[in-house]
């Protein structure tokens, strides 16, 4: 099974702020890795696939990068609605896993 | 608009048995992949299954296989998973989620969860 180990998993920041979330994977996945934002009593939703490629509707201050065991998912400017859980998750390895999750919180 | 909505859920003892549906609207079910994704009470996500359109491939974790069962029902735009033998540590909301079928380039991808039901709570205990 392919591990993956999200750092820090607790982010302290202001609204403006920039973001910066690791997603380190126990073997190679490729590029083959989704971030997923995820609000108290929400379902999550589907920000980048593919490493770096947004979801339809997610604006540009969200952006991936990484290739193999590290990927990094960074958020330009903190606004208020981005303050939230995050998750990684791969689909280079059967079976599909998901990291731990970073929140990010208001400092 | 694309709506996923999960039922069935509830309290059930050890050793039981619940069978959760997903009701699915505003795209064409048959198309897609399907999944589902548990969270046990504040815990991160875990994937529990997946069945190709069509059903003819299904996969599992090793920690529900034999256990649960994916099915879906074209027709009746619903997915479902039957869980058996049923362990406390079951406990969770228990998400299905659609796969997104191609990206941005118009190319095929796979096992990328674009849409999400709310979920359907199921508690194991006695």
């Amino acid at each position: 099974e392919t591990v993956l180990t999200q750092s820090p998993a607790t982010l302290s920041l202001s609204p403006g702020e920039r973001a910066t979330l690791s997603c380190r994977a126990s073997q190679g996945v490729s590029y083959y890795l989704a971030w997923y934002q995820q609000k108290p009593g929400q379902a999550p939703r589907l920000l980048i696939y593919d490493a770096s490629t947004r979801a339809t509707g997610i604006p540009t201050r969200f952006s991936g990068s990484g290739s193999g065991t590290d990927f990094t998912l960074t958020i330009s400017s903190l606004e208020a609605e981005d303050f939230a859980v995050y998750y990684c998750q791969q689909r280079g390895n059967w079976p599909l896993t998901f990291g731990g999750g970073t929140k990010v919180e208001v400092k | 608009e694309v709506r996923l909505v999960e039922s069935g859920g509830g309290l059930v003892q050890p050793g039981g048995s619940l069978r959760l549906s997903c009701r699915a609207s505003g795209f064409t079910f048959a198309d897609h992949q399907m999944n589902w994704v548990r969270q046990a009470p504040g815990k991160g996500l875990e994937w529990i299954s997946y069945i190709t359109s069509g059903g003819g491939i299904i996969k599992y974790p090793d920690s529900v296989r034999g256990r649960f069962t994916i099915s879906r029902d074209d027709a009746k735009n619903s997915l479902y998973l039957q869980l058996n033998s049923l362990r406390v540590e079951d406990t969770a909301m228990y998400f299905c989620a659609r796969e997104l079928l191609y990206n941005i380039g118009g190319q095929r991808v796979w096992h990328y969860l674009d849409y999400w039901g709310q979920g359907t709570l199921v508690t194991v205990s006695s």
